[in-house]
């Protein structure tokens, strides 16, 4: 596709169900990164994924988000038993592995915890 | 480990006074640095990289590698640029990019 892709765009769900997200990377590119951007807040980092490498979980906030990469395409950032406070705009961004290549995002994904 | 620091997270000015957004890093080696750009409604999208030396919309950033500094400025600043604004670091290899936090730009009419 001409760009990163997310779905779906807007989500409503009740507290403690699970939620699933998906980002269609840009076409060749091995670097896929999912963010959180919280009202009126800034980039909060999730995971980075590169090639066939472990992922980077480091900004993973607990254990009820998950993330998986299958084929080095396609990406499914799932939360289980959502809270109130995971409610934000997940956003997936893509790139090549060239330093000074650029990061390209997807319009995110806006979710709601009821 | 790099760090991006951007110290205003809100930054107000009238229409036509000078911008600077400030952006800090550590990194010990030779960084690749970006500025992204959030408009209202709008995805997150690449303003200008170091690299290409670049004025985009009447901005620039200069490296200061003493400084550890890669500042945003605009002479004049037009309502149009608010926005979000990000700056980033890239190590390069197969490491990954890091943001700041962001600095919200609002241009007083």
């Amino acid at each position: 596709g001409a760009g990163v892709s997310q779905s779906p765009s807007n989500k409503v769900t009740e507290k403690g169900k699970d939620v699933e997200l998906r980002c269609d990377p840009i076409s060749g590119h091995t670097a896929l990164y999912w963010y959180r951007q919280s009202l009126g807040q800034g980039l909060e980092f999730l995971i980075y994924f590169q090639g066939n490498s472990a992922p980077d979980k480091s900004g993973l906030p607990s254990d009820r988000f998950s993330a998986e990469r299958t084929g080095g395409s396609v990406s499914t950032l799932t939360i289980q038993r959502t809270q109130q406070e995971d409610s934000a705009v997940y956003l997936c961004a893509s790139s090549t592995h060239v330093a000074g290549n650029t990061i390209y995002f997807g319009e995110g994904s806006w979710l709601t915890v009821v | 480990a790099q760090r991006v620091t951007q110290p205003e997270k809100l930054l107000s000015v009238f229409k036509g006074a000078p911008v600077e957004l400030k952006c800090n890093y550590s990194y010990s080696g030779s960084p690749e640095l970006f500025w992204y750009v959030q408009y209202s409604r709008q995805r997150l999208q690449l303003l200008l990289r170091h690299i290409s030396r670049e004025s985009i919309k009447g901005f620039t950033a200069d490296l200061n590698k003493g400084e550890t500094s890669f500042h945003l400025k605009k002479p004049f600043a037009q309502e149009e640029d608010s926005a979000m604004y990000y700056c980033a670091l890239n190590s390069g290899g197969y490491q990954k990019v890091t943001f700041g936090t962001g600095t919200k730009l609002q241009v007083i009419p």
